[in-house]
């Protein structure tokens, strides 16, 4: 089993620029979740996913968008980069009451 | 709202027992989960706890009350590998968490 993977591992963007992030997981876990992590924040939840075909917002969903249309995917896509969203972007996926983070995503908006 | 506290940083000695706190503030609690991130790396697992009471896994244990809101994560025999920022983070609603911001724990020889 690869995990949770996460794609791409740096990523440099401009102010306005739109991307994928992207996430598998080969668990089979219905559970998944995106946060961002900055200094001094810790993790907050940007949107998670109960099963396939279902989202919800977390905690800092602005700016984001997500979908599930298979069990294994969960990209997160940045609809228009702010200097803002310059943050490490961790995936997760859930079996019960374990959580699996993928290795993470550092992305900087310039 | 959701809160979460913990102390930001703690200091120990390799060999001794440390206990991290974490108080929360919430509605509709499910349970809470405790992890371990080393610096520049993605957090791992170490304990779910949804009931009251202790639970061990090794050199770690978990505690929580409901009623207090309140969990700590016991670490013995320390060694210098658990240097490490250690996260507390609640669960409301399914798969729904929220983070503290971390404690940073500096374990010295």
């Amino acid at each position: 089993n690869a995990g949770v993977t996460q794609t791409p591992k740096f990523q440099v963007l401009k102010t306005g620029q739109s991307m994928t992030l992207q996430c598998a997981q080969d668990m089979n876990h219905e559970y998944m979740s995106w946060y961002r992590q900055d200094p001094g924040m810790g993790l907050r939840l940007i949107h998670y996913s109960v099963g396939a075909g279902i989202t919800d917002q977390g905690e800092v969903p602005n700016g984001y968008n997500v979908s599930r249309s298979t069990t294994e995917d969960f990209p997160l896509r940045l609809l228009s980069a702010a200097p803002s969203q310059t943050s490490v972007y961790f995936c997760a996926s859930r079996r019960q009451d374990t959580q699996y983070f993928g290795p993470g995503t550092r992305l900087t908006v310039l | 709202g959701q809160n979460i506290d913990q102390p930001t940083e703690m200091t120990a000695t390799e060999g001794a027992i440390v206990q991290i706190n974490c108080t929360y503030q919430t509605s509709g609690f499910n349970g809470l989960f405790w992890y371990q991130q080393h610096a520049g790396e993605a957090p791992t697992f170490l304990s779910y706890n949804v009931l009251d009471g202790l639970e061990e896994k090794g050199r770690f244990s978990s505690f929580l009350s409901r009623s207090k809101g309140y969990s700590y994560l016991l670490l013995k025999e320390l060694q210098m590998k658990d240097s490490a920022s250690y996260l507390c983070a609640g669960e409301t609603g399914a798969n729904n968490l929220f983070f503290g911001t971390g404690t940073r724990l500096t374990v010295i020889p």
